[in-house]
């Protein structure tokens, strides 16, 4: 089991560009999530999905999209990078969101 | 809105003595969970502890206890017998998901270091 994954693990992006970052988890659950966490500010989530096909916003969506075509994939799209977009960025997984997410290993995202 | 409020952004503890990391939340909601993770050097998220709302047993995990206070919407972490392994950041979470909807509100993190 390789648990939750992520690519890459850095990046540097300039302002306006756009990239996809990776999230694969093999535990067959159901829901997924993305976070940015910033310095002082603990992790906020960006969007999440509740399974194949169904994705919602989280509490900072603007800036990112995302799509769940399998159970296993949930990559975040970066439409146009901006500076307010560097941060680290997390994904996570759960069976069931009453129970302990796991978290991939996070990638560090620096746009200038 | 949901609020998660850490207010020691740093602790410091001698190995072996006991530590409590506090967390005060704002919710209307009645059915909620709460977690402690745990992010060491390595940035990678750990789960500590989980507590459902509903029940008012305290939640243990060996060397990890809460006291959840629901009326006054306190869930403070208590860490025994401190580790060296135990420094990090620990992270209050707070989750719901009314009607379909799913919230994630995590606090800003208390840093703390566990010293020899």
């Amino acid at each position: 089991n390789a648990g939750v994954t992520q690519t890459p693990k850095f990046q540097v992006l300039k302002t306006g560009q756009s990239m996809t970052l990776q999230c694969a988890q093999d535990m067959n659950h159901e829901y997924m999530s993305w976070y940015r966490q910033d310095p002082g500010m603990g992790l906020r989530l960006i969007h999440y999905s509740v399974g194949a096909g169904i994705t919602d916003q989280g509490e900072v969506p603007n800036g990112y999209n995302v799509s769940r075509s399998t159970t296993e994939d949930f990559p975040l799209r970066l439409l146009s990078a901006a500076p307010s977009q560097t941060s680290v960025y997390f994904c996570a997984s759960t069976p069931t969101p009453a129970v302990e997410q796991y978290f991939g290993p996070g990638t560090r995202l620096t746009v200038t | 809105a949901q609020t998660v409020t850490q207010s020691q952004p740093e602790m410091s503890v001698q190995e072996a003595e006991t530590v409590t990391l506090s967390c005060t939340y704002d919710t209307s909601e009645n059915n909620y969970y709460l977690f402690w993770y745990k992010q060491p050097p390595s940035r990678q998220m750990i789960l500590v502890i989980r507590q459902e709302a509903y029940k008012q047993q305290n939640a243990t995990e060996n060397r990890f206890s809460v006291n959840f206070q629901k009326a006054a919407k306190s869930f403070s972490l208590k860490i025994s017998d401190s580790q060296l392994g135990d420094t990090a950041m620990y992270f209050c979470a707070f989750m719901t998901h009314p009607s379909g909807t799913y919230k994630y509100i995590f606090g800003t993190g208390t840093r703390l270091k566990v010293l020899a």
